[in-house]
C-alpha cells in the first residue's frame, strides 16, 4: 500500500540554524506533497505544499523541494527560532486534481530549537 | 462554520462501552477524514468521505469502528466496545473538492479506563 517515511525523527538545532526534513513515498502516482507543523497539544496547521508540476517552492523562511525521479521530497527551514519548534510532518496524496485526496502522512519529525 | 469542530474536545469512557464523536466541517467542504493519533505518534488514516460517493473505509482498524457522514456535512465516528488501545486523540479534517491541504478540527481526546 501507500507509504511515506520520514526522517530524521528528532531534530535540534540552534537558533539561526537551517533544518532540513526528508520524505520518501511509494505512490508513483502521488502528486501533491503538503507539510504541517503541530504544536505541542494543537492541531496539525498546513505550513507549505507542493505540486508534482513544480521542483520547488519558498514562502519566506520554508522552501520545499521535489524530486519526482526518486521519490522524495524535503521541507528546508532557514533561520530558525524558538517558535519553530514543534513535531512537523510530511504527507502525500493523488489529490493535484482534485477528486481522491487521502493523505498518507510520514511518522513526524519532532524539531527543537534552542536559543 | 469558519473552521472544522469537533466535539466533545475530551471523552472518558469505560472500557466495553460505544462513543460517538463528531466532526462538523467547514461549510462546503466536500471531503471529510478521519485519523487518529496515538501519544506521540503520527496521524492514522481511519475513514474518507468525498461528495455522494461510497466512502474509503480502508483503515479502519477494525469491525468495532464505523463512520457516516448525514447531508454530506455533519460526520459521526462511532467506536464499540471500546478498548484501552482506543484511547487516542481522534482528529476530523475536510477539504473543498479541488486539491488543497486539509484543515484540521482540535480533535477528541479519547481516554477508555
Amino acid at each position: 500500500g501507500e507509504n511515506v517515511e520520514q526522517h530524521p525523527s528528532t531534530l535540534s538545532v540552534q537558533e539561526g540554524d537551517s533544518a532540513v526534513i526528508k520524505c520518501t513515498y511509494s505512490d508513483s502516482a502521488s502528486n501533491y506533497f503538503p507539510w504541517y507543523k503541530q504544536e505541542l497539544g494543537k492541531r496539525p496547521q498546513l505550513i507549505i505544499d507542493i505540486r508534482s508540476n513544480v521542483g520547488e517552492k519558498k514562502d519566506q523562511r520554508i522552501a520545499v523541494t521535489l524530486n519526482k525521479t526518486a521519490k522524495h521530497f524535503s521541507l528546508h527551514i532557514t533561520e530558525t527560532q524558538p517558535e519553530d519548534s514543534a513535531v512537523y510532518f510530511c504527507a502525500a496524496s493523488r489529490g493535484f486534481s482534485g477528486g481522491y485526496n487521502k493523505l498518507i502522512f510520514g511518522a513526524g519529525t519532532r524539531l527543537a530549537v534552542h536559543p | 462554520g469558519a473552521g472544522v469542530s469537533q466535539s466533545p474536545s475530551n471523552k472518558v469512557t469505560e472500557k466495553g462501552k460505544d462513543v460517538e464523536l463528531r466532526c462538523d466541517p467547514i461549510s462546503g467542504h466536500t471531503a471529510l477524514y478521519w485519523y487518529r493519533q496515538s501519544l506521540g505518534q503520527g496521524l492514522e488514516f481511519l475513514i474518507y468521505f468525498q461528495g455522494n460517493s461510497a466512502p474509503d473505509k480502508s483503515g479502519l482498524p477494525s469491525d468495532r469502528f464505523s463512520a457516516e457522514r448525514t447531508g454530506g456535512s455533519v460526520s459521526t465516528l462511532t467506536i464499540q466496545r471500546t478498548q484501552q488501545e482506543d484511547s487516542a486523540v481522534y482528529l476530523c479534517a475536510s477539504s473543498s473538492g479541488t486539491a488543497g491541504g486539509y484543515t484540521f478540527g482540535s480533535g477528541t481526546r479519547l481516554t477508555v479506563v
